[in-house]
């Protein structure tokens, strides 16, 4: 079972708010990434990193922002939230040259911005 | 045109019939394919991966791939109430190995 958390689970804040959302993993691995989930809409890749100090934007536009200064952890900051951010944000990793680099997924953090 | 099309869905099935899934693509490069299982509340676990055409099982589960079609599918036998959850299609390149998702197919199995 993947070791892989999210901190906080649920989020209500108002608008104009600055949050981080924390993802830790237990496991070791080089590789983290942060997707947006969306109802009856694909993960969309918002930021990865390859190792610390490492971070790149995905395919999705997102206005968050990400750090690795540790390998085991992968925060994602908003600094001024809007509603438009509502959605579920789900942190994984993954381990270079493992098979097809399984990636492991945290449970998720659902945000609702007021 | 999305790289990945899946099947919306959703599914309602009695307990003990088939369940079939389906997703297509348009990107030649991708190399890796998977289904993730998604219960409500909960992140995506793997369900199972393969690599060239042909089928693989595990269990009641049976993916399938066509290269040559560009088309991926998923089969659950005997299926069960627990079966109830979101399963996504995903598939990577062999060079990146980022993931590009489906939508995903919500299937409910009636006791």
């Amino acid at each position: 079972e993947a070791d892989i958390y999210q901190t906080p689970r649920y989020l209500v804040i108002g608008t104009g708010k600055k949050i981080t959302l924390e993802c830790s993993q237990t496991m070791g691995h080089d590789k983290m990434y942060w997707y947006q989930q969306d109802p009856g809409m694909e993960l969309h890749l918002i930021h990865y990193s390859y190792g610390v100090n490492s971070t790149e934007k995905g395919d999705l536009s997102s206005e968050s922002t990400v750090s690795r200064i540790r390998t085991e952890h992968f925060p994602l900051t908003l600094e001024s939230a809007r509603p438009s951010h509502t959605s579920q944000y789900l942190c994984a990793s993954s381990e270079s040259g493992g098979p097809q680099e399984t990636q492991y997924f945290g449970p998720g953090t659902r945000l609702l911005v007021l | 045109q999305k790289e990945v099309e899946q099947d919306p869905g959703p599914l309602s099935v009695p307990e003990g019939a088939i369940v079939s899934l389906n997703c297509t693509y348009s990107n030649s490069a991708f190399q890796y394919f998977m289904w993730y299982r998604q219960y409500s509340r909960k992140g995506p676990e793997l369900l199972m991966y393969t690599y060239s055409s042909g089928n693989k099982e595990d269990g009641r589960f049976t993916a399938q791939v066509d290269k040559s079609s560009k088309y991926i599918s998923l089969f659950i036998r005997d299926s069960q109430p627990s079966d109830s959850a979101t399963y996504l299609c995903a598939m990577s390149h062999f060079y990146d190995y980022k993931l590009s998702f489906g939508a995903g197919t919500t299937v409910t199995v009636r006791a």
